[in-house]
């Protein structure tokens, strides 16, 4: 059964740090995995998608690694602001659109 | 181009009660999943509807229904309501299976 843990759960860092964010996944046997966030009482946006093939992805300040065979990704965020406090979620896609999603972490930017 | 939109974003309902939630995918969008999200069991994965058929199912009991019709819009039913189905019901589309999925704002359901 594949399980996805994110580390930490929760992190508060001051405004203009770089920070990383880590997913780790139990079944390399996925098709893509997807980085989200949640804003409180929201529904998800999606950040970026990466392939099961690519190596990473990269939107604006956000960047996206993968890594298939040590079952793990990070997202990497350049220059924090205090829009970027969310919970973000990692989920890897097992196929049929079945995401399996971390518990997520916590980002607190303060300004 | 209009977001996922579900209605009713909130509803109240009692225990043996039955609930039916709507979901609207993005116009071109033949995929729609449905995902509940829950402080203790996070975000799991409930069912998955392409082209009208349901493809892939998550380990929920059998009061968890679904369908999709041919303007792919979904509809999600709950029978015989107990307090643990108090959640976070979310709605995501995408344009074909692989491909990035969008979310919808969720409706949030409360059991009495």
């Amino acid at each position: 059964k594949q399980e996805v843990t994110q580390i930490p759960a929760a992190l508060s860092v001051p405004e203009g740090e770089n920070l990383v964010l880590n997913c780790s996944f139990t079944d390399s046997a996925i098709y893509n995995l997807q980085w989200f966030r949640q804003d409180p009482g929201k529904g998800l946006t999606s950040l970026l998608l990466i392939q099961s093939s690519q190596r990473e992805q990269t939107s604006g300040r956000l960047n996206a690694s993968l890594d298939k065979s040590s079952g793990r990704s990070t997202l990497y965020i350049a220059a924090s602001q205090p829009g970027d406090s969310a919970t973000y979620l990692c989920a890897v896609d097992e196929g049929a659109q079945k995401l399996v999603f971390g518990q997520g972490t916590r980002l607190t930017i303060n300004p | 181009k209009a977001g996922v939109t579900q209605t009713p974003r909130y509803l109240i309902k009692t225990r043996g009660q039955q609930v039916t939630l709507s979901c609207s995918p993005i116009s071109g969008h033949r995929s729609v999943s449905w995902y509940q999200q829950t402080p203790g069991q996070g975000l799991q994965f409930l069912f998955e509807y392409f082209s009208e058929t349901q493809r892939n199912k998550g380990n929920f009991p059998g009061r968890f229904s679904g369908r999709q019709f041919s303007n792919s819009r979904s509809e999600m039913n709950v029978s015989t309501l107990e307090l643990g189905d108090s959640a976070l019901y979310l709605c995501a589309s995408s344009l074909q299976p692989g491909r990035l999925q969008f979310f919808g704002p969720g409706t949030r359901l409360t059991v009495l």
